[in-house]
């Protein structure tokens, strides 16, 4: 296993243009994570499914933000007509059925920059 | 809302000094709290964690204690390494929301 892995690792899109992120967590986890981080700030949590069900999304994620973990394996996360506000680290973690109160593991996610 | 708070950084520290960053936090229910580090090019880890008052997790020679009664969880390593360099985020986990919260994270520069 080689742990939470995350693609791309940098994305640079202009302003307007639509971005996927892709996550692919550690095998056998069932909850997936995804949070967002910006200069000098801790990770802000967007949204978490557990298996293919999206159970919770933050208010810090707006209608142009949509994520999907088809068949409870990988997750994809959108970012619609981008601004230069979305420009941040992407982060994706992964637990197991004790959900984070246990551990929570992360890739190493992806940089976005929007120009 | 439940939320940390964490001493600011930059941490500039030579080796073999002492470490203590401090950490305290808001919750209405009864939290779990972390300590993940970030080393440079790499992702979060989990260095330690404490799941009821006055547990005390520890790991590489760090250690905190879940103390309930100040709402603290303070990081400490008595000595320090070269290698212990990163950026240090406290964080906290509700068993109701089941997501954590992080602080702004405190960097740490350790100097040979």
């Amino acid at each position: 296993d080689t742990g939470v892995s995350q693609n791309p690792r940098h994305k640079i899109t202009k302003r307007g243009q639509n971005v996927t992120f892709r996550c692919d967590p550690i095998s056998e986890h069932n909850r997936l994570y995804w949070y967002r981080q910006t200069l000098g700030q801790g990770p802000e949590f967007l949204t978490y499914f557990q298996n293919e069900a999206q159970l919770e999304k933050s208010r810090l994620l707006s209608d142009r933000f949509s994520a999907e973990r088809p068949k409870g394996s990988f997750s994809t996360l959108e970012i619609q007509r981008t601004e230069q506000g979305d420009s941040a680290m992407y982060l994706c973690a992964s637990s197991p059925r004790g959900g984070m109160n246990t551990e929570a593991f992360f890739g190493q996610g992806t940089r976005l920059t929007v120009v | 809302g439940d939320s940390v708070t964490q001493m600011e950084g930059p941490v500039t520290l030579s080796e073999e000094a002492c470490l203590t960053i401090n950490c305290t936090y808001t919750a209405t229910g009864y939290p779990s709290l972390f300590w993940y580090v970030q080393y440079p090019g790499e992702g979060l880890q989990l260095l330690l964690k404490a799941t009821k008052a006055d547990d005390k997790g520890s790991n590489k020679g760090f250690e905190a204690t879940y103390r309930k009664e100040t709402t603290s969880f303070h990081l400490e390593k008595g000595s320090v390494q070269v290698s212990d360099s990163a950026v240090y985020f406290c964080a906290l986990s509700d068993s109701r929301d089941d997501k954590i919260i992080f602080g702004k994270g405190t960097r740490l520069h350790i100097l040979p």
